[in-house]
Parts: C-alpha cells; structure tokens; sequence
C-alpha cells in the first residue's frame, strides 16, 4: 500500500463525453503526476502538478486538463473522449524540493472505457 | 530525450530458476533509474531504485539490479524466482534532479512455470 488513492477504479463513457477521475496524494507529498497506460504499453507521462501548478506537460492535447488542491489531492480532466482515451490512469505522488528527486508512488488506477 | 527499451516482451522461466530482465536507458546526464512491477490490473509498485553510489542496488521481494554506465543499461536480476513473481515488470528513467518526468519501458511480461 503506497497511500495513494484514486476514484473511481472503473469507468465508462462514451465518445464525445467529459470525465473527471480523482486521486488522493500520500500524506505529506506535494507533487502529483498522471500517466495514461493503454493496454500492453508502459505508462505514459500526462502532466505534473508542483504545488498547485502544472509542473511539465507530456504530449497530449490540451482536452487532457488537470488540478491540484490546497490538499494536494488531483483531478485529471478529459473532455471530448475518443475511443483511444481508454486506457488505466495512474496518478503517483511524491515529495519534491529543493531539486532534489524523489520517488514517485503509484496508485491503483481508473480503468477507463470509451465506447 | 529520454528513452527505455525493454527488449524482451515476454519471459518464461521455471519456479526456482535465476531471473534476469534486460533494461536499456537513454539519457543524456546522470539518470534515476527505477524498477516497478504490475500484477493484473493493479497499480505500479516500486521494487528498487538507482540515484547515486553503489550501482548494485537492493530491492524489495529479493530482486537486485545493477546499473552500468557503460552499457546505459539497468537489468533486473533474482536469483531464484517463485511463482509469485509473475507480473509485469517495467524499467523507468528520470532526470537526475528536478520535477521531471519518468519516462517508462514497455514493459516484459514475467510467467512461471512449475
């Protein structure tokens, strides 16, 4: 158990839709980071949140949004689903600073379904 | 850029055989070198980390890996595996220092065989 949370654990939508998934940091970490991993692949870096602000952007198209709460807790946002968007979103948070990597923690996941 | 190349897909070893998983990065300055593992539909979890210092690193469930700068690899070795350890396994770079991102591999897929 590595204290990250994320809700809900499974989804489905269907194309043209919005979702919005949650994820809950590990006690203390400042820093959350979401990955998008379709079926078969390695996870792929989304965004990064640092304090409430987006910390470095990967390649997705700007329908990919996000947030970061005062409590550090993360929504990743989607809008217009397309049925490629189907795929486990990871978030994993860490505690960043003073340029110093940390490792990152894992949650579950959301499988989500894009019909 | 960064990049990972895992260049076995899938691996087939027999309950209590040696286990080594290849790992290959592309970094241009001194990388942070990680191993995580997914059991089916679960979330990644960390089995061991490189940022500095002795390059044989320890991990958890008795996995060990050994980064050489030589040969920019990071392979992930066990000595005597149990059926337990089939998973997915993915090999992961990240900056050295700073918010940045981790860049993963594609992932072997570990079976055991009694």
């Amino acid at each position: 158990e590595t204290g990250v949370t994320q809700s809900p654990t499974h989804l489905i939508k269907t194309r043209g839709q919005q979702v919005t998934l949650r994820c809950s940091s590990q006690s203390g970490h400042n820093t959350v980071s979401w990955y998008q991993q379709a079926l078969g692949q390695g996870p792929q870096f989304i965004f990064q949140y640092y304090r409430e602000e987006e910390n470095g952007r990967g390649n997705f198209p700007p329908r990919f949004s996000g947030l970061q709460f005062p409590n550090y807790s993360s929504e990743l946002n989607v809008n217009a689903l397309e049925l490629d968007d189907s795929a486990l979103y990871l978030c994993a948070s860490s505690l960043e600073g003073r340029g110093k990597k940390e490792t990152q923690y894992f949650g579950p996941g959301t499988r989500l379904l894009v019909l | 850029a960064q990049s990972v190349t895992q260049p076995d897909i899938h691996i087939t070893v027999s309950e209590g055989a040696s286990l080594e998983l290849r790992c290959n990065y592309s970094y241009g300055a001194t990388p942070y070198l990680f191993w995580y593992v997914q059991s089916p539909g679960q979330g990644l979890q960390l089995l061991l980390k490189y940022f500095s210092g002795d390059t044989l690193v320890q991990g958890i469930k008795g996995f060990e890996a050994e980064f050489k700068r030589s040969q920019s690899s990071f392979n992930l070795r066990k000595p005597s595996v149990h059926w337990s350890d089939a998973a997915e396994y993915f090999c992961a770079v990240g900056a050295s220092f700073g918010n940045e991102k981790l860049t993963f591999g594609t992932g072997t897929r570990l079976t055991i065989i009694p």
